[in-house]
């Protein structure tokens, strides 16, 4: 049982923006930072936000992290085919997962 | 280009013993810190354990504390997982990871490809 909630899935249609929230408690997002990573299908994971909003070179600026209390979300804006993957949120130095979110592209 | 190869992965029997290595290329190896995360078949990324650039500090997530030891070996840049008493449910690819830092916190910068580990009779 993850102690950040993700929701098991999204979707959304080319060009579209979708979110992905990531929810926790004070004990945990309410103190520390939050990363996202993205796992494609039979790849492994890849770093995509860290510090809450802080891109890596070569992530498009597509991508984009928030946090306000005791919540973080990924907001993907131009939805392409593939960004089709599994998204995790990532807490306490990534020594907390969320259960991820399975995004599909209509 | 940072590159993480594992291997050691295998089939074991509940009770048994596996070690993990990570050859690490690319990047200078004892000036950073590294940990292995691990995703059971379908399931999310768990954290598993993680050393510090000099091996001097080690943490483990509560569900392999006592029966796995992480180590690295700094002079030729690998990283180990040594894990006992093998259950059913450490059954996962493990993944060798190397850790960075952006002022106080820690992130995932880069990842290898895995080592499938399965625990059964």
């Amino acid at each position: 049982q993850s102690v950040l909630t993700q929701p098991p899935s999204a979707s959304g249609t080319p060009g579209q923006r979708v979110t992905i929230s990531c929810s926790g408690s004070s004990s945990n997002i309410g103190t520390n930072t939050i990363n996202w990573y993205q796992q494609l299908p039979g790849t492994a994971p890849k770093l995509l936000i860290y510090s809450n909003n802080q891109r890596p070179s070569g992530v498009p600026d597509r991508f984009s992290g928030s946090k306000s209390g005791t919540s973080a979300s990924l907001a993907i804006s131009g939805l392409q085919s593939e960004d089709e993957a599994d998204y995790y949120c990532a807490t306490w130095d990534d020594t907390q997962f969320g259960g991820g979110t399975k995004l599909t592209v209509l | 280009e940072v590159q993480l190869l594992e291997s050691g992965g295998g089939y074991v029997q509940p009770g048994g013993s596996l070690r993990l290595s990570c050859a690490a290329s690319g990047f200078t190896f004892s000036s950073y810190a590294m940990s292995w995360v691990r995703q059971a078949p379908g399931k999310g990324l768990e954290w598993v354990s993680a050393i510090s650039d000099s091996g001097g500090g080690t943490y483990y997530a509560d569900s392999v504390k006592g029966r796995f030891t992480i180590s690295r070996d700094n002079s030729k840049n690998t990283l180990f997982l040594q894990m006992n008493s093998l259950r059913a449910e450490d059954t996962a690819v493990y993944y060798c990871a190397r850790r960075s830092q952006y002022s106080s916190t820690w992130y995932t910068d880069y990842w290898g490809q895995g080592t499938l580990v399965t625990v059964s009779s």
